[in-house]
């Protein structure tokens, strides 16, 4: 069965300080993999999105992630966080080509807190 | 980037009531939609995946006499809690699946529900 795995629960950083936040997935096949963010009081937005090409991916407010197949990690990064990037991050992977009513996988999401 | 709605925000009920929760797509046609539930610090748990004039499906351990789904148009989804428990409080999402090529899954803003 397919699974999602974010390493860090909780990240704690000082503003400018980088990001990487890693997650992992359990899938033989081909699949597309997201970022999305929950800011405080907010709905889920996405950030990013892997489906084909380039493995590494620009998304909005400056992150950035690496599709590494061969580890079947998809880690999201940023040079320089902000206060306002204070949030939960989750990962999450789709078998590709399923469809629109195949389910995303969700890994258990990370808490990140910037102190200004 | 397509709006997802849901109604109410918040809603605070008995126990033993009934209360419905509306899912709109507000400018695409949704075949597909979903619903979650979101605890504290944790991740989504998917409840089930709704097609547009059929069944829904439902994940493993959701009680679907307890929680009925009704997508009844492309652009609505509804979930009802039926015989409300305290345990069922909780936040409630549901998405909207986007068709090709993106299959993109776009989300409400959640509804808080508390059974006293």
């Amino acid at each position: 069965a397919q699974s999602v795995s974010q390493h860090n629960h909780h990240v704690i950083l000082s503003e400018a300080a980088s990001l990487e936040l890693g997650c992992n997935y359990s899938y033989g096949g081909t699949v597309n993999l997201f970022w999305y963010v929950q800011y405080p009081g907010q709905h889920l937005q996405l950030l990013l999105k892997y489906f084909s090409g380039d493995p590494l991916v620009k998304g909005i407010k400056g992150f950035e992630a690496e599709f590494i197949k061969s580890k079947f990690s998809f880690n999201l990064r940023k040079p320089s966080v902000q206060w306002s990037d204070t949030a939960e991050y989750f990962c999450a992977v789709k078998e590709r080509g399923a469809g629109n009513n195949r389910k995303l996988i969700w890994g258990l999401g990370t808490s990140l807190a910037v102190n200004p | 980037g397509a709006v997802v709605s849901q109604h109410p925000s918040r809603v605070i009920c008995k126990s033993g009531t009934s209360v419905k929760i509306e899912c709109r797509s507000l400018d695409f046609q949704a075949t597909t939609m979903f619903w979650y539930r979101q605890f504290p610090k944790k991740s989504l748990m998917l409840m089930a995946t709704s097609n547009e004039g059929s069944k829904a499906t439902y994940e493993q351990g959701v009680e679907k006499d307890k929680f009925l789904i009704n997508h009844a148009s492309l652009t609505l989804s509804t979930l009802t809690v039926t015989s409300a428990h305290p345990e069922d409080s909780s936040f409630y999402i549901c998405s909207a699946g986007q068709g090709p090529p993106s299959y993109e899954q776009y989300f409400g803003p959640g509804t808080r529900l508390t059974v006293t």
